[in-house]
């Protein structure tokens, strides 16, 4: 599975915004972006998957550029209980196993 | 629908005891995975169980086991307990490649203490 570069942690105000940036660089063709999260001491939570085009669900909106090198999670009117550690992994579908999880960024959402 | 269910939830072991955490996975799914968090750390995959075997295993002990039940459940046992091996234990389930994968769903965790 291709590796992720996040940022170790951001901040974000409640009610705004959250961009989660997620380096990719050496994706291949066959492999989706998914995002989890973990909030403090719980199991972590999916969130969303994708291969190639924008997706967007309940929770969050994911952006993969054109190059698939890169994507972006966002949280459109975060909340306080946002606040999490949040997790890009790249992986295919058909390569089943252990999912490995990197450091992910520490999101914490401020009134 | 019931979620991955563990048990205990908390745990208190002395130092050189063996620690027994349960998982019973989502229905339907035939994977199960144990991950280990230390405090302030990442996740640490320990192993994955699919269809009754042991299909691979983390960077940890032999002291750290396992099994797959008939009915999909598992056991993590941790002999001879250690101080480090204080963490919150996650179980994971999913369907198999077969089934076509879906990303996991985690359990809650048990918090083991060993003192």
């Amino acid at each position: 599975d291709a590796k992720t570069t996040q940022p170790t942690s951001m901040d974000c105000a409640e009610g705004r915004a959250a961009n989660l940036p997620c380096n990719h660089s050496t994706i291949s063709g066959n492999e989706y972006v998914y995002w989890y999260r973990q909030i403090h001491s719980q199991g972590p939570q999916y969130i969303i998957h994708g291969l190639k085009n924008n997706e967007t669900n309940e929770m969050a909106s994911l952006i993969i550029t054109e190059d698939r090198k890169s994507s972006t999670l966002i949280l459109p009117h975060a909340t306080l209980r946002d606040t999490a550690v949040y997790y890009c992994i790249v992986r295919t579908t058909d390569s089943w196993g252990k999912l490995q999880f990197g450091a992910g960024t520490q999101v914490v959402v401020t009134p | 629908e019931a979620g991955v269910t563990q048990s205990p939830t908390h745990l208190i072991k002395t130092r050189g005891q063996q620690a027994t955490l349960r998982c019973s996975p989502i229905s339907g799914h035939t994977s199960v995975y144990w991950y280990q968090q230390a405090l302030g750390l990442g996740l640490q995959f320990l192993l994955w169980y699919d269809e009754g075997e042991e299909r691979n295993r983390g960077n940890f002990p032999p002291r750290f086991s396992g099994r797959q039940f008939p009915n999909y459940s598992s056991e993590l046992n941790v002999n001879a307990l250690e101080l480090e091996d204080s963490a919150l234990y996650l179980c994971a389930s999913s369907l198999t490649n077969r089934q076509g994968w879906n990303g996991y769903t985690f359990g809650s965790g048990t918090r083991l203490t060993v003192v």
